[in-house]
């Protein structure tokens, strides 16, 4: 069985420090993964996904994320914040039963 | 263009009536999905369509009940709306099972 767990349910960083979003996920298969995001009221916008290339990924708005599968982690990193940054992100796994499966989610402050 | 819309954005409706969610995509898409996402922002899957067919059907009162007339619309129709009914009704849909997904903008019902 698949499930994925965002390890933190907020996160506060100040403009222009790093940020870290953490995800673990287990599956019987090799998944993939997406990070979604989700700006207040609005719907969800893919930020990047993985699925069996390069373990470093690039994703939209100077985010990425590494896939370890030693770790089973998809921790989501950005490396300056914005204030428009702030959103509630969500970690996804899916694998061969089609089954999708959302973290849920993390709400990241951004503090002045 | 709208990738992925939905109808209507704001939906108010006291207990027992029925009513309908309609959802429309313009991305040539074989797969379609409808998610519930609850006042704590828990994101879960209810049902997915591939070419018409339903191949994901979560555990959903069998008062929700989803049509999909061709592969482009995937509506929802809900029977004898419940308080707990109340939340935001995500319209997403991707070109095969378990690829990124693109998302409406959200229905959010409220039943009171």
């Amino acid at each position: 069985a698949q499930s994925v767990t965002q390890l933190d349910s907020h996160v506060s960083v100040s403009e222009g420090t790093p940020v870290l979003l953490r995800c673990n996920y287990s599956s019987s298969y090799s998944p993939s993964l997406f990070w979604y995001v989700q700006h207040p009221n609005k719907g969800l916008q893919l930020l990047l996904k993985y699925t069996s290339a390069a373990t470093l990924v690039k994703g939209i708005n100077g985010f990425e994320a590494e896939f370890k599968k030693s770790e089973t982690s998809f921790h989501l990193t950005k490396p300056s914040a914005h204030m428009s940054d702030a959103a509630e992100y969500f970690c996804v796994v899916s694998d061969r039963d089609d089954k999708i499966i959302f973290g849920k989610g993390t709400r990241l402050h951004i503090l002045p | 263009d709208t990738a992925v819309s939905q109808t209507p954005k704001y939906l108010v409706t006291q207990m027992g009536n029925d009513k309908s969610i309609k959802c429309e995509q313009n991305l040539g898409h074989d797969t379609m999905y409808w998610y519930k996402q609850d006042s704590k922002k828990f994101l879960k899957i209810m049902f997915s369509y591939n070419n018409k067919e339903l191949i994901i059907n979560e555990t959903v009162p069998n008062r929700f009940s989803p049509k999909s007339p061709d592969k482009a619309h995937l509506n929802l129709h809900i029977n004898s709306l419940e308080l707990g009914d109340s939340a935001v009704y995500f319209c997403a849909s991707s070109q095969e099972p378990s690829t990124e997904a693109f998302f409406g903008q959200g229905t959010r019902l409220t039943v009171v």
